[in-house]
């Protein structure tokens, strides 16, 4: 168990919808990464968040949004939801996030979205 | 462009064999360089990495990888194959600091037969 949270693991939903994927990141861990897994474009960063701010960001659409509250949880939220969109997000968490190579990332076991 | 390159996104070993998956990286500036694993319903841990120093790398459950500069190669091997060692398996380079730079290789998934 890596420590890193992630709800729901299945979601199944329809073209248009929005969703909100929930990652909660290990104990003491200030970092939180979004990635996304699908089968066409392979492992994907798409944004960080540090402490509350955004701190980088990489291939994430338009149509995604994504936040970090103060108790350090973070939300993806997907919007207008298209069938391309279906992938497994993962969510990884790290202490600090400044480039420190002996930092470990560690990531959740992710949340398989179907857009139908 | 800066890239990496896993070749063969299947590999089947018998168990007891060796183990080696390939993984080339495309970039002028030596990178930093990862290998991790995914097991069924699972996330991506890691089993090592070279950022510094020596260039074989001993990682978790008997795997290595040698950084060679001069091949631009980081393969990850293992000498005897387990039937546990069943994942997928994913190359990653970062050319600057930050896990917010990985790119991560296509992965190839790695078949452990009796």
């Amino acid at each position: 168990d890596s420590g890193v949270t992630q709800t729901p693991k299945h979601l199944i939903t329809a073209t248009g919808q929005r969703v909100t994927l929930r990652c909660s990141p290990r104990s003491g861990d200030l970092s939180v990464y979004w990635y996304q897994q699908s089968l066409d474009q392979g492992l994907q960063f798409l944004i960080q968040y540090y402490n509350g701010e955004e701190r980088a960001k990489g291939n994430i659409l338009e149509r995604f949004s994504a936040q970090q509250f103060p108790d350090l949880h973070s939300e993806l939220n997907l919007s207008s939801l298209e069938l391309g969109d279906s992938a497994l997000y993962f969510c990884a968490s790290s202490v600090g996030g400044t480039g420190d190579w002996n930092e470990k990332l560690f990531f959740g076991s992710g949340t398989q979205l179907s857009v139908l | 462009a800066q890239s990496v390159t896993q070749l063969g996104s299947h590999v089947s070993v018998s168990e007891g064999a060796l183990v080696l998956l390939r993984c080339n990286y495309s970039s002028s500036v030596p990178p930093y360089l990862f290998w991790y694993v995914q097991y069924p319903n699972q996330g991506l841990q890691l089993l090592l990495k070279y950022t510094t120093g020596a260039t074989l790398v001993k990682g978790i459950n008997g795997f290595e990888a040698e950084f060679k500069k001069s091949e631009t190669s980081f393969h990850l091997t293992k000498p005897s194959a387990h039937m546990s060692d069943a994942a997928e398996y994913f190359c990653a380079v970062s050319f600057s600091g930050g896990y917010n730079k990985l790119i991560f290789g296509a992965g190839t998934r790695l078949a452990v037969h009796p």
